[in-house]
């Protein structure tokens, strides 16, 4: 498969830990995005990459979110220290760089609940 | 004032009816405009893109964008209980936005037998 995945699928956590997820971009795709959507609302934008480089952070990304792309291949986000609110599902989309459409690959998303 | 906004719905059709869907964005300088579509518990998927004003037809998919409104539209003709999904409107802003989709709410449509 070729396509955007992402890990884990599904993640269950409780108020206050840690939980870090993966997105593997489309082979080559040099840009990379992180969305949340919440229950009957759209996804919201929350960070991109090209490359390695973080080049846009939203407002929604508090302190407890960080994300890397360590060698520009793969992307991790994490949450610290994670609230009831964080529950969402978290999408990754990817795209090449050098297109003149600008379309984005979403990966299946990971579902996040915290009791 | 939302960037991108929908009607929520939910829009109900017929099977084999036309399905109409409306999005209006605030920004004027946005470039790209989709329609994703996303079924319960899925990731989107892309099912049209338009960049000029018109009309862009796919399938039994036709995107019309009128910038000068600040209006983009889906249409879905022949609608099929398979098309049964929550529509997304996306933008992608003008200038520096590293090509970030803003989306809309999504619409809700059921397409009953």
């Amino acid at each position: 498969d070729t396509g955007v995945s992402q890990d884990p699928r599904h993640k269950i956590t409780k108020r206050g830990q840690n939980v870090t997820f993966r997105c593997d971009p489309i082979s080559e795709h040099n840009r990379l995005y992180w969305y949340r959507q919440t229950l009957g609302q759209g996804p919201e934008f929350l960070t991109y990459f090209q490359n390695e480089a973080q080049l846009e952070k939203s407002r929604l990304l508090s302190d407890r979110f960080s994300a890397e792309r360590p060698k520009g291949s793969f992307s991790t986000l994490e949450i610290q220290r994670t609230e009831q609110g964080d529950s969402a599902m978290y999408l990754c989309a990817s795209m090449p760089t050098r297109t003149s459409r600008e379309t984005q690959y979403f990966g299946p998303g990971t579902r996040l609940l915290v009791l | 004032q939302k960037e991108v906004e929908q009607n929520s719905g939910p829009l109900s059709v017929p099977e084999g009816a036309i399905a109409s869907l409306n999005c209006t964005y605030s920004d004027r300088v946005s470039q790209s405009f989709f329609w994703y579509r996303q079924y319960s518990g899925k990731s989107p998927e892309l099912i049209m893109s338009i960049y000029s004003n018109g009309d862009k037809e796919d399938g039994r998919f036709t995107a019309q964008l009128n910038k000068a409104s600040q209006y983009v539209s889906l249409l879905i003709r022949d609608s099929q209980p398979s098309d049964s999904a929550t529509y997304l409107c996306a933008v992608i802003a003008g200038g520096t936005s590293y090509g970030k989709l803003t989306f809309g709410q999504g619409t809700i449509l059921t397409v009953h037998p």
